[in-house]
């Protein structure tokens, strides 16, 4: 039961173009979002997070976007910079700490 | 380096072994996590504490895996009778108890890789 999904398993952008990640979640208790970036041989690396009582969240480069009443979230990165090149995680919680994560989706920044 | 460590980094190990691996949180945080990622997943969730109170066990965790944490400082995994489906990344995670941090992020340490030959 893949509660937290990531369809798309890379994504390939021009350097300097807009990188958008999506993500789906089934579960409509889950009340807090967040995107983690995960570089190879090290642990993920938090990036963003938004509350299930907003819609969107700003920081920097990086927006993400939650529309509940399609159990879609989205993580908008812009201007794209090869140095985030990554995988990137999408993960949900309800209450407890446990994260549910997604399956990831790999983004490559070219030049 | 104040971030989450954990220790070894690699293992290979024969079937039927017993392994431990360790892991140092943050040291002001006293919520520690233990997440478990194969190959084109994302992190499973195994068990957390809330300083040496074991909170949560996933169904993941058969009864050969048992997760320690007796001062609620660094924290033990063990895995008992090693299968080859045991090969996987092991992730450690720490965070502060929800209402002492605006955002309620888990840092996670480098993983320990395991394979089980």
């Amino acid at each position: 039961d893949q509660q937290v999904k990531q369809n798309s398993p890379s994504l390939s952008v021009q350097e300097g173009r807009i990188s958008i990640l999506n993500c789906d979640y089934t579960n409509s208790m889950f009340d807090y979002f967040l995107w983690y970036k995960k570089y190879p041989a090290e642990g993920p690396t938090f990036l963003i997070s938004i509350s299930s009582i907003k819609d969107k969240n700003e920081d920097g480069r990086f927006t993400v976007f939650l529309n509940k009443s399609a159990k879609h979230l989205s993580l908008h990165i812009v201007p794209s910079q090869p140095g985030d090149s990554a995988v990137y995680f999408c993960a949900a919680k309800i209450n407890t700490d446990k994260l549910i994560f997604g399956t990831g989706t790999r983004l490559q920044v070219f030049p | 380096d104040t971030g989450v460590s954990q220790d070894p980094r690699h293992k290979i190990t024969k079937r039927g072994q017993n392994v431990t691996f360790r892991c140092d949180p943050i040291s002001e945080h006293n919520r520690l996590y233990w997440y478990r990622q194969t190959l084109g997943q994302g992190p499973e969730f195994l068990t957390y504490f809330q300083n040496e109170a074991q909170l949560e066990k996933s169904r993941l965790l058969s009864d050969r895996f048992s997760a320690e944490r007796p001062k609620g400082s660094f924290s033990t995994l063990e895995i008992q009778r090693t299968e080859q489906g045991d090969s996987a990344m092991y992730l450690c995670a720490s965070s502060l108890e929800p209402g002492r941090a605006l955002v309620n992020e888990q840092f996670f340490g480098p993983g320990t890789r395991l394979t089980v030959l």
